[in-house]
């Protein structure tokens, strides 16, 4: 099975702060994405990767960052956190399959608050 | 853009009973995902759907994609308390590196 793993299931962090959260996942996946998840919006895509060091920007990239030095693990950035920046993060892998989709596995998810 | 309908919004339905939660899209679906979410935790991978008309199962959960590719079903049979939680639907986005579009997520409880 693939396995997705966060660092951090709830964080606590202060306004200002530089965030962290990482993602592992097992699998030799070479896409990897980060959403956050916010009641009444949904899931919406920060930043994804398709390979070691490439990064495009998703559909809220504002205030993050990320980075991806190894196949298998993706960070994503807070640069300086604020507090709309508390949300649920989620980070995700697939394989790439010339010709055919495939699905994303998810990882269990980081609470982020930010006083 | 490509948006996501799922309907009903929640659903609470006593043990044993059968429902079923639909996702519409405003575009014809190239790849629809089916997902669970437990309160508080990640998204599991249930079913992949592409093909117009394809079913498939998984234990007591069947989804299908209609013939047309813009709906997709999910039915649960003799529902059970461990299939409390969100549903989510997920489209291809039609772009490279398997981009998805979610839907809102329907909220299922089940009552003993």
């Amino acid at each position: 099975d693939v396995k997705v793993t966060q660092s951090s299931r709830y964080l606590v962090k202060r306004t200002g702060e530089k965030v962290f959260l990482e993602c592992v996942q097992d699998m030799d996946h070479e896409n990897m994405f980060w959403y956050r998840q916010d009641p009444g919006l949904g899931l919406r895509l920060i930043y994804f990767s398709y390979d070691v060091k490439m990064k495009e920007k998703g559909d809220i990239p504002e205030g993050y960052s990320v980075s991806r030095e190894k196949k298998e693990r993706f960070s994503l950035i807070l640069e300086s956190a604020s507090t709309n920046q508390t949300s649920m993060y989620l980070c995700a892998s697939s394989l790439l399959a010339s010709g055919s989709n495939q699905p994303q596995h998810f990882g269990d998810g980081t609470r982020l608050s930010i006083l | 853009s490509q948006e996501l309908e799922q309907s009903p919004q929640s659903l609470i339905v006593q043990e044993g009973k059968n429902l079923t939660i639909n996702c519409t899209s405003s575009k014809t679906l190239y790849g629809l995902y089916w997902y669970k979410q437990k309160y508080g935790e990640g998204l599991i991978f249930l079913m992949m759907l592409q093909k117009g008309g394809e079913e498939k199962s998984h234990e007591k959960i069947t989804a299908k994609l209609d013939e047309k590719k813009q709906q997709s079903s999910l039915h649960i049979t003799a529902s059970q308390p461990s299939h409390a939680g969100i549903y989510l639907c997920g489209a291809d986005k039609g772009t490279s590196y398997d981009k998805v579009i979610f839907g809102p997520g329907t909220s299922l409880s089940v009552i003993p």
